[in-house]
């Protein structure tokens, strides 16, 4: 599976786009890019996914780069709700297998 | 109700005792998964379930075995707790079934303190 590399900390203000990045340049061709978030010790929540295309939802955006060895979640309004650690993981698209990083912890601040 | 739920939330128990800790699924899902946290770290895969009939270990089996009793069921056993074994352990499911685009779901954690 690959590795990804991600920033230990953020900040970003109410309001504010938060944009987090994520590296995975040993990223195969069959490999999907999954973000996941954990509020304070919470069970992890999905937030979103994508394979090669930009994906957006409800929640957030992913950018997705034309060589996929990186990408970039956006939180287009981040709220102090959306204060957590974020994960990016990257996993084959049926194995069914999570493999967890440190991930970023996301302070939105006032 | 929760869909994911996990019995017992926190518990402790001293070194050389036997516990389990259940999950329990109202999602339908086929595929079950058992992780552990420990602070500062991100998750880590203990065993999964691809149905009742599938078992497999995860990256860190060994001290731990489970039992899928059902679709909807999937237990964590600590024969022996040991203190390295002191964790968050989280509970998740996915539908899994030839879908590409899985996601999973988790439980609430359970807090296990082992003295």
């Amino acid at each position: 599976d690959a590795k990804t590399t991600q920033p230990p900390s953020m900040d970003c203000a109410e309001g504010r786009a938060a944009n987090l990045p994520c590296n995975h340049s040993t990223i195969s061709g069959n490999e999907y890019v999954y973000w996941y978030r954990q509020i304070h010790s919470q069970g992890p929540q999905y937030i979103i996914h994508g394979l090669k295309n930009n994906e957006t939802n409800e929640m957030a955006s992913l950018i997705i780069t034309e060589d996929r060895k990186s990408s970039t979640l956006i939180l287009p309004h981040a709220t102090l709700r959306d204060t957590a650690v974020y994960y990016c993981i990257v996993r084959p698209g049926n194995t069914g297998k999570l493999i967890f990083g440190q991930g970023t912890t996301l302070q939105v601040k006032p | 109700d929760a869909d994911v739920t996990q019995t017992p939330r926190n518990r402790i128990t001293k070194t050389g005792k036997r516990i389990m800790l259940e999950c329990s699924q109202t999602k339908g899902h086929d595929r079950m998964y058992w992780y552990r946290q420990d602070p500062g770290l991100g998750l880590r895969l203990i065993y999964y379930s691809f149905d009742v009939k599938d078992i497999n270990k995860g990256e860190i089996s060994d001290g731990y075995s489970v039992s899928r009793q059902a679709q909807a069921k999937f237990s964590l056993s600590l024969e022996s707790a040991i203190p390295n074994q002191t964790a968050l352990y989280f509970c998740a499911t996915s539908e899994g079934s030839g879908r590409v685009m899985e996601t999973q779901y988790f439980g609430p954690g359970t807090r296990l303190l082992v003295l």
